[in-house]
């Protein structure tokens, strides 16, 4: 079955500087993997999304996240935090199209 | 663009009562599941369902549990009896057919439900 550890509950940066929120997975299969942004009170909102094309992939906001199948890994960044980036971001895996495994999510505050 | 709507944003409710959460997915998808956020914790896959039947459920879903595609639009989530436990947000989420490439589900805005 699939899973994901997210290595960081919570993450501080100030902002201007760089993102870096970790993920690593696990799958049987060649996975799809996603990042999920959820701001407080609000629903989850898709930022971006892998599915075997390439393995860097830009999404909205500025985020990227590059897969890297020798490291199980698929780590989310963004060179430039801003304050509206304050939020819980989950880390999604899925196998053959089935339900989404969430990470426990990782906080990001963004000091002024 | 189109999304998934849930109602109510805000369900209250006493133990032992039945629930009923209402999901209207996206027009075109056939993939329909339901998740759910325990505050403070992460989020939990229930169910999925396709072509009017489960797909798949998590061991969550248990018989207290059930879920119905009533007409061609609405998808529900009913809870027979509520446990205090059973208070959670709860995400429906809906997902188009893959053609070639997995498409991503898409969610709703949840409904918070608490059970006194």
């Amino acid at each position: 079955a699939q899973s994901v550890t997210q290595l960081d509950s919570h993450v501080s940066v100030s902002e201007g500087t760089p993102v870096l929120l970790r993920c690593n997975y696990s799958s049987s299969y060649s996975p799809s993997l996603f990042w999920y942004v959820q701001h407080p009170n609000k629903g989850l909102q898709l930022l971006l999304k892998y599915t075997s094309a390439a393995t860097l992939v830009k999404g909205i906001n500025g985020f990227e996240a590059e897969f890297k199948k020798s490291e199980t890994s698929f780590h989310l960044t963004k060179p430039s935090a801003h304050m509206s980036d304050a939020a819980e971001y989950f880390c999604v895996v899925s196998d053959l199209g089935n339900d989404m495994r969430f990470g426990a999510g990782t906080r990001l505050t963004v000091k002024p | 663009e189109p999304e998934v709507t849930q109602t109510p944003s805000h369900q209250v409710t006493q133990m032992g009562q039945e629930v009923i959460l209402r999901c209207v997915p996206i027009s075109n998808h056939l993939y329909f599941y339901w998740y759910r956020q325990i505050l403070g914790q992460k989020v939990e896959f229930l169910v999925s369902f396709y072509n009017n039947e489960i797909s798949e459920k998590s061991e969550i879903f248990d018989d207290q549990f059930s879920v119905e595609r009533p007409d061609g639009s609405n998808f529900t989530l009913k809870i027979r009896s509520t446990k205090l436990e059973d208070s959670a947000m709860y995400f429906c989420a809906s997902r188009a057919p893959d053609f070639g490439s997995y498409n991503e589900q898409f969610f709703g805005p949840g409904t918070r439900l608490t059970v006194l």
